[in-house]
């Protein structure tokens, strides 16, 4: 079975502080995203990577950074936290011969006070 | 992108098959159907995709009309677990997609006792 893993489901933390958000896909992908979910504003892409140490940005890249050292692994970074970046997080990843047929990650719900 | 409307919730009952239906009149030639759902606090699921041949899977069929200008999605017999937002994005799906989804506010389909 296909998987998409994030490392916290939940997780709070303070307003300046530098936080990580792992995504680890088993399914030997080369593309993988970084969505976030807001009520009403549906999912908007930060950041997506099409091959290990390469990333491109998306809608709303301000405030976030990546980094993808291996094939499996996708990483954001908030560099100092703030509190309008209180979200639901959301890794994706596909193939690049079918790059809308996106496997999703369980989502971190991020709340930054 | 061709915009598609969907309505905003439906009901169904256990056991009979649900049918979400999802308006593309804008449609090109060579834009994919794709449907999504997202369970309450997960991440969103693929579900299908088609061109404009119909397509089944283990999850779901897609019916495209003959002008692909609509679509629909059959569960065939719903569950209380395929309680959900359904989502159809339309996307060009060719080598070098950016392959940003973008969801809609989709259909909230409650499956009932």
């Amino acid at each position: 079975d296909v998987k998409v893993t994030q490392s916290s489901r939940y997780l709070v933390k303070r307003t300046g502080e530098k936080v990580f958000l792992e995504c680890v896909q088993d399914m030997d992908h080369e593309n993988m995203f970084w969505y976030r979910q807001d009520p009403g504003l549906g999912l908007r892409l930060i950041y997506f990577s099409y091959d290990v140490k390469m990333k491109e940005k998306g809608d709303i890249p301000e405030g976030y950074s990546v980094s993808r050292e291996k094939k499996e692994r996708f990483s954001l970074i908030l560099e100092s936290a703030s509190t309008n970046q209180t979200s639901m997080y959301l890794c994706a990843s596909s193939s690049p011969d079918r790059p809308y047929e996106q496997y999703f990650g369980p989502g971190t719900r991020l709340t930054v006070t | 992108d061709a915009k598609t409307t969907q309505p905003t919730s439906m009901d169904c009952a256990e056991g009979r098959a649900a049918n979400l239906p999802c308006n593309h009149s804008t449609i090109s030639g060579n834009e994919y159907v794709y449907w999504y759902r997202q369970i309450h606090s997960q991440g969103p699921q693929y579900i299908i995709h088609g061109l404009k041949n119909n397509e089944t899977n283990e999850m779901a069929s897609l019916i495209i009309t003959e002008d692909r200008k609509s679509s629909t999605l059959i569960l065939p017999h719903a569950t209380l677990r395929d309680t959900a937002v359904y989502y159809c994005i339309v996307r060009v799906d060719e080598g070098g997609s950016q392959g940003n989804l973008i969801f809609g506010k989709g259909t909230k389909l409650s499956v009932k006792p």
